[in-house]
């Protein structure tokens, strides 16, 4: 079965420290993975996606993202956090063909200054 | 190039009235998908529409529906609100069947009193 676990719901990071963010998914199939956030309100916002090659993989406004494929597991990293990174952060798998996606139930990340 | 908008963005029902929710994918994008967000569930697919045509489906009941029209617009319906409907409903447009990426709409939050 498909499924996408995020083991912290709540995060709490102070500002300039490093993030990481951990995902561990299930999938049949070769999975394309993402990472979206949210901030309150809002819809979701692409942070970054892999597909292949590469595993480790840049995206939007500092964040990367390593693909270790043994571990079934897709963490996204930021070596310095902002206040403005304060929102909820969900992975996602799904594969080429399938506009269906699985969500993971997000880790809300807090900025103290 | 617009994003995904969404109507209307905030709504208001009562149980067992329907509800008409909007979407308008960003301009050249043919698939729509549709997503229940809420605290207890988090995100959950409901459905798909490529061409006018469904083509994935989610575990809702038969109350949810949708469908798309050949500007790609897409609408969907829940007939019956019960008080767990109550929830955010993110819609995703991609460029074409297969695309790897979706992109979301700030979403439309419904409360059923």
């Amino acid at each position: 079965a498909q499924s996408v676990t995020q083991p912290d719901i709540h995060i709490t990071v102070s500002e300039g420290a490093s993030l990481e963010l951990r995902c561990n998914y299930s999938y049949g199939a070769t999975p394309y993975l993402f990472w979206y956030v949210q901030s309150p309100g809002q819809g979701l916002q692409l942070l970054l996606k892999y597909f292949s090659g590469d595993t480790l993989v840049q995206g939007i406004k500092g964040f990367e993202a390593e693909f270790k494929r043994s571990q079934s597991s897709f963490n996204l990293r930021k070596p310095s956090v902002h206040w403005s990174d304060a929102a909820e952060y969900f992975c996602a798998v799904g594969a080429l063909g399938f506009n269906k996606f699985y969500f993971g139930s997000g880790t809300k990340l807090n900025v103290k200054p | 190039k617009a994003g995904v908008t969404q109507t209307p963005r905030y709504l208001i029902k009562t149980r067992g009235q329907q509800v008409t929710l909007s979407c308008s994918p960003i301009s050249g994008h043919r698939s729509v998908s549709w997503y229940q967000q809420t605290p207890g569930q988090g995100l959950q697919f409901l459905f798909e529409y490529f061409s006018e045509t469904q083509r994935n489906k989610g575990n809702f009941p038969g109350r949810f529906s949708g469908r798309q029209f050949s500007n790609s617009r897409s609408e969907m319906n829940v007939s019956t609100l019960e008080l767990g409907d109550s929830a955010l409903y993110l819609c995703a447009s991609s460029l074409d069947q297969g695309s790897e990426t979706q992109y979301f709409g700030p979403g439309t939050r419904l409360l059923v009193l």
